[in-house]
């Protein structure tokens, strides 16, 4: 079927504004991943979901970040207060998970946040 | 703390060539070593993964190296084509532990290949 599909493609937005950007899994992926892609820090990872298991929030900046996963399906990351520093491209990927034992993730498309 | 290193940063190849990239990680509970492939404006994509019981893996024109003693790994691309040209990201995995599912990435080696 269809890849990880995430929306919108590119967000501006003004500092100080909440922004929600939205991913859509592969159908029958129980994992669903966050991360992070700048200049200055790369590839980095934000949460993880794994079906209806707690979060791993590990990753998430500052706690003007927050995810949710509704319905072990489509999942939003909301960034409120946004900042300058924000700006990056958010990526989502998905796996099949536990207790398939494969790690194998794939990557959206991304979304390309601006904050000016 | 950066666990996985990567290297170069960037790397110019002659079509037909062969291209190297290298990584280092630290953590020795890392048991799973993908690769991806990055074009611009496009999400990465998966080419190529190896867990640590094998030395090498190899797919078409792609070959992962892998030296667990080292806690090094390495992708080869054989007969390099401008078709390669994009940016590839070495990662790593604990499955095994409390962050199953968390890459960790590498910085990215920007590859060129010249016609």
């Amino acid at each position: 079927g269809a890849g990880v599909s995430q929306s919108p493609s590119n967000k501006v937005t003004e500092k100080g504004k909440d922004v929600e950007l939205r991913c859509d899994p592969i159908s029958g992926h129980t994992a669903l991943y966050w991360y992070r892609q700048s200049l200055g820090q790369g590839l980095e990872f934000l949460i993880y979901f794994q079906g209806n298991s707690a979060p791993d929030k590990s990753g998430l900046p500052s706690d003007r970040f927050s995810a949710e996963r509704t319905g072990g399906s489509v999942s939003t990351l909301t960034i409120q207060r946004t900042q300058q520093e924000d700006s990056a491209v958010y990526l989502c990927a998905s796996s099949l998970g536990v207790p398939h034992s494969s790690y194998e993730q794939y990557f959206g498309p991304g979304t390309r946040l601006t904050v000016t | 703390q950066q666990q996985v290193k990567q290297s170069p940063q960037s790397l110019i190849v002659q079509k037909g060539g062969i291209s190297i990239i290298n990584c280092a990680y630290e953590n020795t509970a890392f048991d799973y070593f993908p690769w991806y492939q990055q074009f611009p404006g496009k999400g990465p994509a998966l080419l190529i993964a190896i867990r640590p019981d094998v030395s090498e893996k190899k797919e078409g024109r792609f070959t992962i190296s892998f030296n667990k003693s080292a806690k090094q790994f390495s992708l080869h691309i054989m007969d390099s084509q401008p078709g390669d040209s994009a940016t590839y990201f070495c990662a790593a995995l604990n499955a095994g532990g409390t962050s199953y599912g968390k890459l960790t990435f590498g910085q990215g080696t920007i590859l060129t290949v010249h016609p």
